[in-house]
């Protein structure tokens, strides 16, 4: 069973356009949502992370806007540029403090393609 | 500083033979973590390490076994790869055990196919 759902699978956008990808989850117990970015032949890279306890976080050209009670957060990159084509995750974390280490859990990705 | 390192880069196995990946980080964390990534998945975590001497099975622990040589490095082993193994493989790392908001820092990967 997936615990982070994420949407959509791919996204074409314009230079210069906005670009949104969605994600979901089920479990309360999630304390912490990274977003990461993948380039190809790469390892998932930390672009931006938002808590629970805030409903935006903004770096740049890079956004997250979270929604406790929908239990929803998403993404949104601003004037998307061609070198943003990438793999963008969503994922959610809990402190997993009987065994000691964090557990992270990941959406199932969204290829992102930005056209000159 | 090379972060979290992998080896090899590309395989390509028979089944039913082993093999080991290997991870390395020289960033002194703690905790270390090896997940693989199926198209349409997600990135699954296999095992992780929280500290040096301690491994946990996470998500799809069947078919590896893992071991924490030391502080810096933590192996994946198959014991007798099966085609639905075939996958890429991310080894890493995080500071502190315990700690939701420590960055997990990630290896290349490893692209292994099974036939």
């Amino acid at each position: 069973q997936q615990q982070v759902k994420q949407s959509p699978q791919s996204l074409i956008v314009q230079k210069g356009g906005i670009s949104i990808i969605n994600c979901a989850y089920e479990n309360t117990a999630f304390d912490y949502f990274p977003w990461y970015q993948q380039f190809p032949g790469k390892g998932p890279a930390l672009l931006i992370a938002i808590r629970p306890d805030v409903s935006e976080k903004k770096e740049g050209r890079f956004t997250i806007s979270f929604n406790k009670s929908a239990k929803q957060f998403s993404l949104h990159i601003m004037d998307s540029q061609p070198g943003d084509s990438a793999t963008y995750f969503c994922a959610a974390s809990t402190s997993l403090r009987w065994t000691g280490a964090n557990n992270l859990f990941f959406g199932t990705g969204t290829r992102l393609t930005v056209i000159p | 500083n090379a972060g979290v390192t992998q080896t090899p880069k590309f395989q390509v196995l028979k089944t039913g033979q082993s093999m080991t990946l290997q991870c390395a980080q020289d960033m002194n964390h703690n905790s270390m973590y090896w997940y693989r990534q199926d198209p349409g998945m997600g990135l699954r975590l296999i095992y992780y390490s929280a500290s040096e001497g301690t491994t946990d099975k996470g998500e799809v622990p069947n078919g590896y076994n893992v071991s924490r040589l030391n502080k810096r490095e933590f192996s994946l082993r198959l014991e007798s790869a099966a085609p639905s193994q075939t996958s890429v493989y991310f080894c890493a790392s995080s500071e502190r055990e315990g700690y939701s908001t420590d960055t997990q820092y990630f290896g290349p990967g490893t692209r292994l196919t099974v036939l």
